[in-house]
């Protein structure tokens, strides 16, 4: 069972260089989110997805730019990387809340910007 | 806007002991969940809690949910080594903005002999 599949799980970028992030889901889950973890602060939501086409910004949106072309894909583009970028990222996907189920997580990209 | 808070955000405890972790929330919700960290890996779902009064128990944690309150706890019963992790409650604003989590900070429990 493949579930949340991030790619990559590790990478370096210089300042200026932009890069994607892939995260896609076999579970044909509505909802898709990605959020940064950084120490103390938990995990913060960048942005989400209700379903395919329909995007929306979540507690800390700026320098990241998202699309849902697909029920399965939810691409997060670091448009600039900055060194404040540095930090690990989750891809998660759920069912609508009204389910009553959990979000499940990807493993994680670890992004450091020099 | 909705806020999170844990409780406390760094916990020891000694094998055997008791402890409770708590999890305040700011805004109307009956949906929320209590996840697992371990070091360098992804969050594991333990709990869902939908409503009111809501109690679930696996093993040695016990959670609960009170609305009015807006609080939930995650009660650990004699612990052990094994338990030894971060864990994340989360609430999500279905009311008007499905899908959007929201995250306490983390509580970082080791669990010492």
């Amino acid at each position: 069972n493949a579930g949340v599949t991030q790619t990559p799980k590790f990478q370096v970028l210089k300042t200026g260089q932009s890069m994607t992030l892939q995260c896609a889901q076999d579970m044909n889950h509505e909802y898709m989110s990605w959020y940064r973890q950084d120490p103390g602060m938990g995990l913060r939501l960048i942005h989400y997805s209700v379903g395919a086409g329909i995007t929306d910004q979540g507690e800390v949106p700026n320098g990241y730019n998202v699309s849902r072309s697909t029920t399965e894909d939810f691409p997060l583009r670091l448009l600039s990387a900055a060194p404040s970028q540095t930090s690990v990222y989750f891809c998660a996907s759920s069912y609508p809340p009204g389910r009553g189920t959990e979000a499940f997580f990807g493993q994680g990209t670890r992004l450091t910007v020099v | 806007e909705l806020k999170v808070e844990q409780n406390p955000l760094f916990l020891s405890m000694q094998e055997e002991k008791n402890y409770t972790i708590y999890c305040n929330y700011s805004t109307t919700s009956d949906r929320l969940y209590w996840y697992r960290q371990d070091p360098g890996k992804s969050l594991e779902s333990l709990f869902v809690l939908l409503s009111n009064g809501a109690v679930k128990q696996e093993g040695r944690l016990m959670a609960s949910l009170d609305t009015k309150a807006r609080l939930s706890t995650l009660h650990i019963t004699a612990a052990v080594h094994d338990l030894s992790a971060t864990y994340f409650c989360a609430v999500d604003m279905w009311y008007n903005q499905g899908g959007k989590l929201i995250f306490g900070q983390g509580t970082e429990l080791s669990v010492k002999p």
